[in-house]
């Protein structure tokens, strides 16, 4: 099992650019989650999907959008990304929601 | 919102020593994890706590429940260099409820 994958790894972005963010999970979990992660912070919960055709917004979803493509894949997308979303990006699953979370290795955003 | 404290942010020990960390919330929690960060990777599930008093032990990595539920202990025991990365701390107040990440602790081992 791969767990949960990520792409792209990295990514650099010029103000005012959009990109989609890739996540998907072959654990067969309900639910999945979008957090970012910045420098001497906690990760704090972007998004999160309880299961699939489901999406509710977390602590901090301004900016963004989620598609839950089916239950495998969940996406993060930027419409017109701003300096202040440059941070690495994690997605998680588990089982059931708010259960005990798995995670992928990170998408490092850069936006200039 | 809900925060967690980690202490110490960060800690340089030699390579056979034993490590403590503690985390802190200001809430009651009825469940911890405790995770590690290596560099440029994603957090990985070490110890999961669901109960006061609570002692868990993962090879040499030993977490503990507080029993106030207002805190939670992680120690390393003999540490070896592959301990080296960020140990985060989560914690929930109820279940079904979002879980709260603190800041880290992040773990050097000199040779």
């Amino acid at each position: 099992n791969a767990g949960v994958t990520q792409t792209p790894k990295f990514q650099v972005l010029k103000t005012g650019q959009s990109m989609t963010l890739q996540c998907a999970q072959d654990m067969n979990h309900n639910s999945m989650y979008w957090y970012r992660q910045d420098p001497g912070m906690g990760l704090r919960l972007i998004y999160y999907s309880a299961s699939e055709g489901t999406t509710d917004k977390g602590e901090v979803p301004n900016g963004y959008n989620v598609s839950r493509l089916n239950k495998r894949e969940f996406s993060l997308r930027l419409e017109s990304a701003a300096p202040s979303q440059t941070s690495v990006y994690f997605c998680a699953s588990s089982e059931r929601l708010m259960d005990t979370q798995y995670f992928g290795p990170g998408t490092r955003l850069t936006v200039l | 919102g809900q925060q967690l404290n980690q202490s110490p942010q960060s800690m340089f020990i030699q390579e056979g020593e034993d490590v403590s960390m503690n985390c802190t919330s200001s809430s009651i929690f009825n469940t911890w994890l405790w995770y590690k960060q290596d560099p440029g990777e994603g957090p990985v599930l070490l110890i999961a706590l669901y109960k006061a008093g609570e002692l868990t032990s993962n090879g040499r990595l030993t977490a503990q429940f507080g029993i106030t539920r207002k805190d939670s202990f992680l120690n390393i025991s003999a540490s070896i260099p592959s301990d080296v990365g960020i140990y985060f701390c989560a914690g929930q107040i109820d279940y079904g409820q979002n879980f709260v990440f603190g800041p880290g602790t992040r773990l050097s081992v000199l040779p």
